[in-house]
């Protein structure tokens, strides 16, 4: 067990619906990670967020938000959903960014998106 | 911008074999350098990692060495089990910019046979 918890554990929903994905970090980590992990891209970065604050992008759509709340829990918004976003969203987390580079995320079980 | 490439499976092996799943990696600085494993229906697990050249990572029985030399970082183990059936992706991050994200590789579906 990680210590990072995400809900729902699987989600079927239907195209141009809305969906909200949560994501609780371990217990003092700062930095929270989103991927998507699917057949066709493998496995690819999101968003991050560090303490409320987002970090940084990378292969995200327009359609999928992402924020961190206070209590640092982060919740992925993903609408209009298509086909193609059918996909496990992984949630990571970090105590915080270290200089240098190192980082180790701890991964959450992630949530099974269906898009029928 | 950094990658990495790891070779493609799946690798079938028998109980007690010698394993190893190379990866090699483009990156513009110092990356960090990580193996991490996905058993069926499980998320990601780290396996074990290295932060500067010639650093080796173990663990269970895991080994690998950070070559920056060669920009390769291969996963080695000396008898595989039935229970290392797994996904071994491998990744990096510290690409220099504002965020630690990790950069996987395509992921290496290992099987092995009793």
């Amino acid at each position: 067990d990680s210590g990072v918890t995400q809900t729902p554990k699987h989600l079927i929903t239907a195209t141009g619906q809305r969906v909200t994905l949560r994501c609780s970090p371990r217990s003092g980590d700062l930095s929270v990670y989103w991927y998507q992990q699917s057949l066709d891209q493998g496995l690819q970065f999101l968003i991050q967020y560090y303490n409320g604050e987002e970090r940084a992008k990378g292969n995200i759509l327009e359609r999928f938000s992402a924020q961190q709340f206070p209590d640092l829990h982060s919740e992925l918004n993903l609408s209009s959903l298509e086909l193609g976003d059918s996909a496990l969203y992984f949630c990571a987390s970090s105590v915080r960014q270290l200089a240098g580079g190192y980082n180790e995320q701890f991964f959450g079980p992630g949530t099974r998106l269906t898009v029928l | 911008g950094n990658s990495v490439t790891q070779m493609e499976g799946p690798v079938t092996l028998s109980e007690e074999a010698f394993l190893t799943i190379n990866c090699t990696y483009t990156a513009t600085g110092y990356p960090s350098l990580f193996w991490y494993v996905q058993y069926p229906g499980e998320g990601l697990q780290l396996l074990l990692k290295a932060t500067k050249a010639d650093d080796k990572g173990s663990n269970k029985g895991f080994e690998a060495t950070y070559r920056k030399e060669t920009t390769s970082f291969h996963l080695e183990k000396g008898s595989v089990q039935v229970s290392d059936s797994a996904v071994y992706f491998c990744a990096l991050s510290g690409d220099g910019g504002a965020t630690n994200k990790l950069i996987f590789g395509t992921g290496t579906l290992l099987a092995v046979q009793p």
